[in-house]
């Protein structure tokens, strides 16, 4: 059974550009979130995603939109990069309406940005 | 009054001893509260987790003791073994909404 795997592992860009990263959620689950890590910090809640719509934003800016796919896959876009923007993207998934709130996490995307 | 507030920072602990974790939260909606382990350049774990109708829950050695009244809940991992040492999380949510993260505890066993 796979769980929740995201790519690529490790990602370096430069200020103004824009990158995406990419979510399959664990086997059975339909829910996506994916939450910034910075260093020595706790994962921050950046948006969820349900039924290909968002359902719940944190306070992140417009700079940071995401999709899901009908297959439940997922993609983080974060356009007009910012040096603030360097940290490690966590996907996380959970089964709606599930009797349980687990939610399981991916390895994450380490975003370096320069 | 989503917060979640975590103590201490950092703790060192020696091998064989027992790890405690404080974490205090504002929600009174909140209805899972969830702890993490993380070790570097990995994803958080989830380590054990309990709901406000049960005053404690425990898996091997981890421990969670939950305190509805004064909204704490704290993490307690006897035997402590050097395998242990890594970043601890404690969160909240309700329902299938948003994790809200503490801001981490780093453990360290020591010989």
């Amino acid at each position: 059974d796979a769980g929740v795997t995201q790519s690529p592992t490790h990602l370096i860009k430069t200020r103004g550009q824009q990158v995406t990263l990419r979510c399959s959620p664990k086997s059975g689950h339909d829910t996506v979130s994916w939450y910034q890590q910075a260093l020595g910090q706790g994962p921050q809640f950046i948006f969820q995603y349900y039924e290909e719509e968002e359902r719940q934003r944190g306070n992140f800016p417009d700079r940071f939109s995401g999709h899901q796919f009908p297959n439940y896959s997922s993609e983080l876009n974060v356009n007009a990069l910012l040096l603030g923007d360097s940290a490690l993207y966590l996907c996380a998934s959970t089964l709606a309406g599930g009797s349980k709130n687990i939610q399981y996490f991916g390895a994450g995307t380490r975003l370096s940005v320069l | 009054q989503q917060q979640v507030k975590q103590s201490p920072q950092s703790l060192i602990v020696q091998k064989g001893g027992i790890s405690i974790i404080n974490c205090a939260y504002e929600n009174t909606a909140f209805d899972y509260f969830p702890w993490y382990q993380q070790f570097p350049g990995k994803g958080p774990a989830l380590l054990i987790a309990i709901r406000p109708d049960v005053s404690e829950k425990k898996e091997g050695r981890f421990t969670i003791s939950f305190n509805k009244s004064a909204k704490q809940f704290s993490l307690h991992i006897m035997d402590s073994q050097p395998g242990d040492s890594a970043t601890y999380f404690c969160a909240a949510n309700f329902g299938n909404e948003k994790l809200t993260f503490g801001t981490g505890t780093r453990l360290t066993i020591i010989p």
